[in-house]
């Protein structure tokens, strides 16, 4: 079942401008994570913030946790058009550590 | 290794027949997870072990599906009788210890025909 769900469900920008992506969610968590997605392949991990954390910061991605509002916000900085991939948040719940994601969001930058 | 790796890359197959899956996890990693991202399911759970303890096969979609992780590295998710509704990637991660990041691999596209 999805415990995350992002919206916007797809994004396009232009290139330098931010992104921001939300994340909603239902349960408590132990964290939150984003993932990057390439051409439908392999996830690769961007941040990890947990439920105590309010706010992380990493290169050009800052990430926010609002765990009263079960909610969490990724903003890319001065996107490229190598940004373009499809992200994902994925909450970490239980004891061990499975991982439940939201549908996805679609972000294009255009050069 | 650098990173997980899954063989094969791809791999299509008749209905009916069965396909075995393989996932090289992290050297070191003591937790490995199998998870499945199809179309119109999104990204799901199938299965997590962890050292020596029973596996959690809680997100196996039914008993066609079985896992095994050997030496506490290498695994394998096995599909019996595949059917058109198990095409999809399966994607395996791992990770060093409790509340951290997953590192996955590339995945397998599996397609039935």
């Amino acid at each position: 079942s999805q415990q995350g769900e992002e919206d916007p469900q797809a994004l396009s920008i232009q290139e330098g401008e931010n992104a921001t992506m939300n994340c909603s969610y239902k349960t408590s968590i132990n964290n939150l994570q984003w993932y990057r997605q390439n051409s439908g392949r392999g996830l690769v991990h961007l941040i990890l913030i947990r439920s105590n954390e309010r706010e992380k910061h990493s290169g050009r991605l800052r990430v926010t946790l609002d765990t009263s509002k079960k909610s969490s916000s990724l903003l890319i900085t001065a996107s490229r058009a190598a940004d373009t991939a499809s992200y994902f948040c994925a909450t970490d719940a239980g004891a061990n550590s499975k991982l439940t994601f939201g549908k996805g969001i679609t972000l294009s930058v255009r050069p | 290794g650098a990173g997980v790796s899954q063989s094969p890359s791809n791999k299509v197959t008749e209905k009916g027949k069965d396909v075995e899956l393989r996932c090289d996890p992290i050297s070191g990693h003591t937790a490995l997870y199998w998870y499945r991202q199809s179309l119109g399911q999104g990204l799901e759970f199938l299965i997590y072990f962890q050292g020596n303890s029973a596996p959690d096969k809680s997100g196996l979609p039914s008993d066609r599906f079985s896992a095994e992780r050997t030496g506490g590295s290498v695994s394998t998710l096995t599909i019996q009788r595949t059917q058109q509704e198990d095409s999809a990637v399966y994607l395996c991660a791992s990770r060093r210890t409790a509340y951290n990041e997953q590192f996955f691999g590339p995945g397998t596209r599996l397609t039935v025909l």
